[in-house]
């Protein structure tokens, strides 16, 4: 079991460009979601995911966009982007049911974002 | 607005000693509370507390919630340098899926 994985772990990137974040899980879990961690900020989430094909936006959205187009995997899409998405991104997942069981969020390793 | 308050930032004790992290909240009909720790890398779960006064225990760390009193402690005996790390705070609520997470404690264990 891999557990939750994130490709890439580093990124450098110009202003305006874009990329694409790949978080991928074996758990079987239904809920994903990515945060973004900055110092001083603690995690912040940006988007989630409670099944295949569905997302919703978190506490952050703006710039970013996401697909969930397999239970597996949840994509975390930057169209052009700039310096304040600087940060360090994690990918997690979580079991379906039943509450609270769900809360519990396992976390990928991180990928390190610069913007330039 | 929900908040999730750590408490202190940062701490710095020797091997041996015994610390207590404190974390704080105020949430709209609050599910649970849950402590991570993160060194460098991912945040790993430690702990789940739903229910009030009910200590939950893992080698030299425990943790226990009050419902009343909105807080969390968490202990860690004996202290190692390898408890070198930030501990998170994170509270699930039944407003939805998301977790509100506090800014975290920094401990630093030196030899």
């Amino acid at each position: 079991n891999a557990g939750v994985t994130q490709t890439p772990k580093f990124r450098v990137l110009k202003t305006g460009q874009s990329m694409t974040l790949l978080c991928a899980q074996d758990m079987n879990h239904e809920y994903m979601y990515w945060y973004r961690q900055d110092p001083g900020m603690g995690l912040r989430l940006i988007h989630y995911s409670v099944g295949e094909g569905t997302t919703a936006k978190g506490e952050v959205p703006d710039g970013y966009n996401v697909s969930r187009l397999k239970k597996q995997n949840f994509l975390l899409g930057l169209e052009s982007a700039a310096p304040s998405q600087t940060s360090v991104y994690f990918c997690a997942s979580s079991y379906t049911s039943p509450l609270p069981l769900t809360d519990t969020q396992y976390f990928g390793p991180g990928t390190r974002l610069t913007v330039l | 607005e929900d908040k999730v308050v750590q408490s202190p930032l940062s701490l710095v004790v020797h091997e041996g000693d015994t610390v207590t992290l404190n974390c704080s909240y105020e949430v709209t009909n609050f599910r649970s509370l849950l402590w991570y720790k993160q060194e460098k890398k991912a945040p790993t779960f430690l702990f789940m507390l739903t229910s009030s006064g009910i200590e939950k225990k893992s080698g030299r760390l425990s943790s226990i919630l009050d419902k009343k009193e909105l807080f969390s402690i968490l202990n860690i005996t004996a202290t190692q340098t390898g408890d070198s790390a930030v501990y998170l705070c994170a509270v699930g609520a039944n407003s939805g899926y998301a977790l509100n997470f506090g800014k975290g404690t920094s401990l630093l264990v030196t030899p």
